[in-house]
C-alpha cells in the first residue's frame, strides 16, 4: 500500500540552527499538511498545502517556519532558527481530496523526532 | 475555535470485556476520523464518519457518529492485548472544496490487561 515517507527519523540539531525536514506524500495525492506532537501531547496543526500554496497556517506556523514542493515528489517544511520548543514529532500527511464530505483520511508518515539542545 | 474532547485520557480494560470511549467537539462539523498510534509510531487511520448516524466497523472495533449531540463513540468489543495503543479522534470543519486542517483531540490510551 502507498504510504508517507519521511526522511531522516530523528534529527537533532543545536538551537539557532536551520533545519529541513522532508516528506515524499503518496503520489497521486494533492493536498498536504504538516502536523506536530510534542511528547505526551495532542497532535497539533501547522500547515496546509495544495497547488503549490499555503491554504491554511496555524499561530504556531510563524516567520521561523516554511514549507516548499521544490519537484513533483517531495514537501519539505524548514524551520530557520530553531528554539528548544521546536523540540517535537513533526508528521507530514497528504490526502487525495479533502473538505466537506470528503471520505478521504489524511494518511500520515512515521513523523521526524526533532530533539533541539 | 473548534475544541475536541476525548474521555477519558486513560483507560485499562479487561481482556474480554467491552467498554466505549467518546470524543466530543464544540462546533458543527462535517467530518469526523478515528486514528490509531502505537508508541513512538505514525496514526494509523481507523475510521471515516461523514453523516449523522454513520456507523463503521473494522473487527472489534465500532464507531458512530451523532452530529447533532456532536458526540463520537469508539465501542470495543471483547477488549485483546493488541488494541492497547491511543486512540485520537479527529474532526475538520465544514469548508466545500477546500482543504483544511484536521483538529485533535488529546488522545485515549487505552491498556489491556490479561
Amino acid at each position: 500500500e502507498p504510504e508517507v515517507t519521511q526522511t531522516p527519523s530523528h534529527q537533532v540539531t543545536q538551537m539557532g540552527q536551520e533545519v529541513i525536514l522532508r516528506c515524499v506524500p503518496i503520489s497521486n495525492h494533492l493536498y498536504f499538511y504538516w502536523y506536530r506532537q510534542i511528547l505526551g501531547q495532542k497532535v497539533e496543526f501547522l500547515v496546509s498545502f495544495y497547488n503549490n500554496e499555503i491554504s491554511e497556517k496555524s499561530e504556531i506556523f510563524d516567520d521561523q517556519f516554511s514549507v516548499e514542493r521544490p519537484d513533483g515528489s517531495n514537501f519539505t517544511l524548514k524551520i530557520r532558527s530553531t528554539k528548544l520548543e521546536d523540540s517535537a514529532m513533526y508528521f507530514c500527511a497528504s490526502s487525495v481530496n479533502t473538505g466537506s464530505y470528503s471520505n478521504q483520511p489524511q494518511h500520515f508518515g512515521d513523523g521526524t523526532r526533532l530533539s533541539i539542545l | 475555535e473548534l475544541k475536541v474532547e476525548q474521555n477519558p485520557l486513560f483507560l485499562s480494560m479487561q481482556e474480554g470485556k467491552n467498554y466505549t470511549i467518546y470524543c466530543n467537539y464544540s462546533t458543527t462539523s462535517d467530518r469526523l476520523y478515528w486514528y490509531r498510534q502505537d508508541p513512538g509510531k505514525s496514526l494509523e487511520s481507523l475510521f471515516v464518519l461523514l453523516s449523522n448516524g454513520a456507523v463503521k466497523q473494522e473487527g472489534r472495533l465500532m464507531a458512530s457518529l451523532d452530529t447533532k449531540a456532536r458526540l463520537s463513540t469508539l465501542h470495543i468489543t471483547a477488549a485483546v492485548h493488541d488494541l492497547s495503543a491511543t486512540y485520537f479522534c479527529a474532526v475538520g470543519l465544514p469548508d466545500p472544496g477546500a482543504n483544511s486542517k484536521l483538529t485533535f483531540g488529546k488522545g485515549i490510551t487505552l491498556s489491556v490487561r490479561p
